[in-house]
């Protein structure tokens, strides 16, 4: 079955920079979605990307997608330690189920 | 506020016991989810209802059974747990592509 692998496993990053997280995928998707789980809680929704967009914006959030290279990536801008989480990618499947990939750990220090 | 909500939060079971887990929700969606999730590990999904209809994953064990009286509630029985049950169970709702997670039911198997 498809699956979002995630790049790096974890990260950990100072407050005010960057994060970028990359996910990639073995075959073809209707849509790819990133979620967020701090620890011990569900996930939350963060962002969704069709397959025929290149790049969408969510307040400090920027999510592209490579089609061609069946990867996606989500860059955090200015990160603060209350994004400190698990960040997963989805991708659908059969327009229902998600598969997930086995998530990002960021962990931003103030 | 329109939620998933799952109870209970944390559940203790003995090796053999059955246990039950809920899950409600409150945003009338017709689609709802159960997935396991170990330890630093991606979610698993179990089975999904649409509507009345259930959806089994092909690798989901037989010792996991489910149940959805109405829209709002969906039952996860463990009927034989084992020590390699222990895990988050993620309940989640959906109408559309974006998924709705309850917070998660910890279990712990003795």
């Amino acid at each position: 079955s498809q699956q979002g692998e995630e790049d790096p496993q974890a990260l950990s990053i100072q407050e005010g920079e960057n994060a970028t997280m990359n996910c990639s995928y073995k075959t073809s998707i209707n849509n790819l979605q990133w979620y967020r789980q701090n620890s011990g809680r569900g996930l939350v929704h963060l962002i969704l990307i069709r397959s025929n967009e290149r790049e969408k914006h969510s307040g400090r959030l920027r999510v592209t997608l490579d089609t061609s290279k069946k990867s996606s990536s989500l860059l955090i801008t200015a990160s603060r330690a209350a994004d400190t989480a698990s960040y997963f990618c989805a991708t659908d499947q059969a327009g229902t189920a998600l598969i997930f990939g086995k998530g990002t750990t960021l962990s931003v220090s103030s | 506020d329109a939620m998933v909500i799952q109870n209970p939060r944390y559940q203790v079971t003995q090796f053999g016991k059955p246990v039950t887990l809920s899950c409600s929700q409150t945003l009338n969606h017709n689609v709802m989810y159960w997935y396991q999730q170990k330890s630093s590990q991606a979610p698993k999904l179990l089975f999904h209802y649409y509507d009345k209809d259930f959806n089994n994953e092909a690798d989901t064990p037989d010792n996991f059974q489910s149940r959805r009286p109405n829209t709002s509630f969906c039952f996860l029985d463990i009927r034989s747990p084992g020590l390699g049950d222990a895990a988050m169970y993620l309940c989640a709702t959906s109408k559309g592509y974006e998924q709705y997670f309850g917070p998660g039911t910890r279990l712990t198997v003795t």
